[in-house]
């Protein structure tokens, strides 16, 4: 079964303390994408990657930090998390060129006090 | 310009009739345009997408219209059931993975 998995769903964490929310995928696709959802603003993307070791900011990457070193794992990394950045996060996966279907996780949501 | 504005906010449907949710745009490379769908708890889903190469495309209940000139494309949901009732997004990408969306519609349909 094709699968977008993330880790964890739910995180409680303090300011300044650094995290990393995980999204791992089993379809062998090469496009993964980071957004986060907040009420009002829908979804906006952090980062995406392209393929291994190929990534790009998307339109709010400040305070984030993304990483792709194997092709089913794409690491969303926040060195110093600030009570702005609490949001419900998604990864998404898709193929091909970017008029393919973009697969999403079921979310991850963080709450930094 | 880099915006997809979308309207309304939220929408209130009887069971069986159209459900209509507009979307805006001004980057005129945008040139891929789909809407998602989303349930409570989970995340969004691909409905039904187009390019604008056509001006309207139908899959079962859902149809986008798609107006190059006015830079606008709604969806259209017709036959509303309450199960179509969740969170829409438009969304528009230049091609390039990157991927712009609207801030969602909250659709409720009354049985």
């Amino acid at each position: 079964e094709a699968q977008v998995t993330q880790n964890p769903r739910y995180l409680i964490t303090v300011t300044g303390k650094k995290l990393t929310v995980t999204c791992s995928q089993n379809m062998n696709h090469e496009y993964m994408s980071w957004y986060r959802q907040d009420p009002g603003l829908g979804l906006r993307q952090i980062y995406y990657s392209m393929n291994v070791e190929v990534t790009d900011k998307g339109d709010v990457p400040e305070g984030y930090k993304v990483s792709r070193k194997e092709k089913r794992n794409f690491p969303l990394i926040l060195e110093s998390p600030s009570p702005n950045q609490t949001s419900l996060y998604f990864c998404a996966v898709s193929w091909g060129d970017s008029y393919n279907e973009q697969f999403f996780g079921p979310g991850t949501r963080l709450t930094v006090l | 310009q880099q915006q997809v504005k979308q309207s309304p906010q939220s929408l209130i449907v009887q069971k069986g009739g159209i459900s209509i949710i507009n979307c805006a745009y001004e980057n005129t490379a945008f040139d891929y345009f789909p809407w998602y769908q989303q349930f409570p708890g989970k995340g969004p889903a691909l409905l039904i997408a187009i390019r604008p190469d056509v001006s309207e495309k139908k899959e079962g209940r859902f149809t986008i219209s798609f107006n190059k000139s006015a830079k606008q494309f709604s969806l259209h949901i017709m036959d509303s059931q309450p199960g179509d009732s969740a969170t829409y997004f438009c969304a528009a990408s230049p091609g390039t993975y990157k991927y712009i969306f609207g801030t969602g519609t909250r659709l409720k349909v009354l049985a």
